[in-house]
């Protein structure tokens, strides 16, 4: 199965930008990249998803190296609230996915 | 819309007794998910049901079994509760398994 590795954890000062990487080198053709994000007591939310192309949504961007063994989760200015875990996944046709630890995202005010 | 929900909130067992952890979803989602995690940990994978009428296992399923009721519905059972099983539980659901899965609020389970 394929795996991601991302830092333990980051720190940023609030109304600043975020870049979260994430390296998945033994990513296959067809694993969609998936980004999450868990707040202390709740379920993983999802953030944003991507195969090749760079992707926009309302929360972040997500920005896919050209080989697609790395990718970046970019949030444009961060608040005290986008403070959690993140998590960079790869899930596959056949339903198997691995979640690594994530990174721990720490913001200053 | 309710989203996805999951009773019960907590639970205590001892060790040797069952359980079934209920997950409901009302998003008309095909694909349902059971997780656990442990503290400081990422999610692991129990057992998937990738339509209505079939389930398959995860990275980690012994000790557990799953019945998919309906495509709105999909349990998790614990037939011997072991102090190893002691962990938060996540339902999700998606409308196909590359897409966006939908978290429930998770149910805290402690065996002694």
């Amino acid at each position: 199965d394929a795996k991601t590795t991302q830092p333990n954890s980051m720190e940023s000062n609030e109304e600043e930008p975020v870049h979260l990487p994430c390296n998945h080198s033994t990513i296959s053709g067809t694993d969609y990249i998936h980004w999450y994000r868990q707040l202390p007591s709740q379920g993983p939310e999802y953030v944003i998803h991507g195969l090749t192309s760079n992707v926009n949504n309302r929360m972040a961007s997500l920005a896919i190296a050209e080989d697609r063994k790395s990718s970046t989760l970019i949030l444009h200015r961060a608040t005290l609230r986008d403070a959690a875990v993140y998590y960079c996944i790869l899930i596959d046709s056949n339903y198997q996915l691995i979640w690594g630890a994530g990174t721990k995202l720490i913001i200053k005010p | 819309n309710a989203g996805v929900t999951q009773t019960p909130k907590f639970q205590v067992l001892k060790t040797g007794q069952s359980m079934t952890l209920q997950c409901a979803q009302d998003m008309n989602h095909n694909s349902m998910y059971w997780y656990r995690q442990d503290p400081g940990m990422g999610l692991r994978l129990i057992y998937y049901s990738a339509s209505e009428g079939t389930t398959d296992k995860g990275e980690v399923p012994n000790g557990y079994n799953v019945s998919r009721l309906n495509k709105r519905e999909f349990s998790l059972r614990l037939e011997s509760a072991a102090p190893s099983q002691t962990s938060v539980y996540f339902c999700a659901s998606t409308i196909h398994s590359q897409y966006e899965q939908y978290f429930g609020p998770g149910t805290r389970l402690t065996v002694t």
